[in-house]
């Protein structure tokens, strides 16, 4: 299994609301990334997660809270959003991040809009 | 600090000819690895092909290959025998690791489209 799933695929939501993402592999990769991306922009890193634990983060507000329960699983938990925050929201995970050889697999992201 | 640069942010190809996508970095770090990616409309990032600094050959996925020149610090993609299922967006990446491990830079995008 060389996939990396994320849900849900859109989420449109109030800036008042509190919502999750969610994303899974089950790769034994051990390293896991957050990044957020605008329409034909790059993609800016958020947070990175190695071995189950807050490795990065990219000076990102706090209402973007992450969260590693295993090494399977990242969520991405949303609370007072703005509208500016309406974007592509990527996972992705690696083997590790010590090897600079180890591609990133990527979800197919979740398409969000803050009102 | 590390810095990719990808100087076409269009390009047209007809089907079934090559295409070649420019890539230049910058780093300090003496051990790094190039890679890129494909994004289809749809959202989803597709690992396309890797390349380490210290590898002697260029890469080469099926009908992707990579030009690594490590002295003029490119990367350039070479897409053989285009399809209409390339059109995409391409971002060409870097990761180090003494310096910057697990952080991937990317650069600008370059946007392809096929036309049959």
């Amino acid at each position: 299994d060389t996939e990396v799933t994320q849900t849900p695929k859109h989420l449109v939501m109030g800036m008042t609301n509190k919502k999750s993402l969610k994303c899974e592999q089950h790769m034994g990769h051990r390293a896991m990334y957050w990044y957020k991306q605008k329409a034909k922009k790059p993609p800016e890193l958020m947070f990175v997660y190695s071995y189950e634990k807050l490795s990065i983060n990219e000076s990102v507000p706090s209402r973007f809270s992450p969260e590693c329960p295993n090494s399977s699983l990242l969520n991405l938990h949303l609370h007072a959003l703005q509208p500016e925050d309406s974007a592509l929201y990527l996972c992705a995970s690696s083997q590790d991040i010590q090897r600079n050889y180890n591609e990133q697999f990527f979800g197919p992201g979740t398409r969000l809009t803050v009102l | 600090a590390q810095k990719i640069t990808q100087t076409q942010p269009g390009m047209f190809v007809q089907e079934k000819e090559a295409v070649t996508l420019d890539c230049t970095y910058d780093t300090s770090d003496p051990s790094y690895g190039l890679f890129w990616y494909k994004q289809p409309s749809s959202g989803e990032m597709i690992f396309l092909i890797y390349q380490g600094s210290y590898d002697q050959q260029n890469a080469t996925e099926g009908r992707y290959s990579l030009n690594f020149q490590k002295a003029r610090k490119s990367a350039n993609l070479v897409i053989s025998a285009s399809q209409l299922g390339d059109s995409a967006m391409y971002f060409c990446a870097m990761r180090g690791v003494n310096t910057n491990a697990g952080k991937s830079t990317f650069g600008d995008g370059t946007t392809l489209t096929v036309k049959p």
